[in-house]
């Protein structure tokens, strides 16, 4: 069965260092997107991807990157971790962008940063 | 800027009805979404709406209008396992997904 999966799921890291989110689907989508989730707020959008070699940032972008190499996944990383930056990942894909483009989403990763 | 406003939390019996609504304000419209979210999982999709009216689905409905920016998720003969968060969400003019921040549903015995 065709699945989207997150690793690691729970990650504690200090401030300042780099750290880096695995997201790869085998839905064999074009569409791949970053979300975080906090208590209180919608998800939001980090970055997003409509195709190998496509990156775009999202409404709160500052202090992460991506970069689409092949179909399957999407790397998130934060350059310089903040402790504003703890939070729930979700990674998302979806077939098509318009329409009834439902999003599936992997498992989530539980990020803390001392 | 763009909006979009639920419940925080709501509380219902298991058999009943329970109604959770969605109000917006974003630039452009091209479709309205619900997801079901349990505690510490992902959220999963329910239901899209792009024309007004009802869509029915099982126990679940979601209705749109959207001359009044306004949706609901109607749910029947609740479940202990409905017990979850609803988030709604509007795909706006960038084809970009807004949204609430989520309704939080209880269901007592």
């Amino acid at each position: 069965d065709a699945e989207i999966t997150q690793s690691p799921r729970h990650k504690i890291t200090e401030t300042g260092r780099q750290v880096t989110l695995a997201c790869h689907q085998t839905w064999n989508h074009n569409n791949m997107f970053w979300y975080r989730q906090d208590l209180g707020h919608g998800l939001r959008l980090i970055h997003y991807s409509y195709g190998v070699q496509d990156t775009n940032k999202g409404e709160v972008s500052d202090g992460y990157s991506v970069s689409r190499s092949n179909t399957e996944d999407l790397p998130l990383t934060l350059e310089s971790a903040a402790s504003s930056q703890t939070s729930v990942y979700f990674c998302a894909s979806s077939e098509i962008v318009a329409g009834a483009n439902e999003q599936f989403f992997g498992p989530g990763t539980r990020l803390t940063v001392l | 800027g763009q909006n979009i406003d639920q419940p925080t939390e709501m509380t219902a019996t298991e058999g009943a009805i329970v109604q959770i609504n969605c109000t917006y304000q974003t630039s452009g419209f091209n479709g309205l979404f619900w997801y079901q979210q349990h505690a510490g999982e992902a959220p999963t999709f329910l239901s899209y709406n792009v024309l007004d009216g009802l869509e029915e689905k099982g126990r679940f409905s979601s209705f749109l209008s959207r001359s009044k920016g306004y949706s609901y998720l109607l749910l029947k003969e609740l479940q202990m396992k409905d017990s979850a968060s609803y988030l709604c969400a509007v795909l706006d003019s960038n084809y970009q997904l807004i949204w609430g921040a989520g309704t939080k549903l209880i269901i007592k015995p």
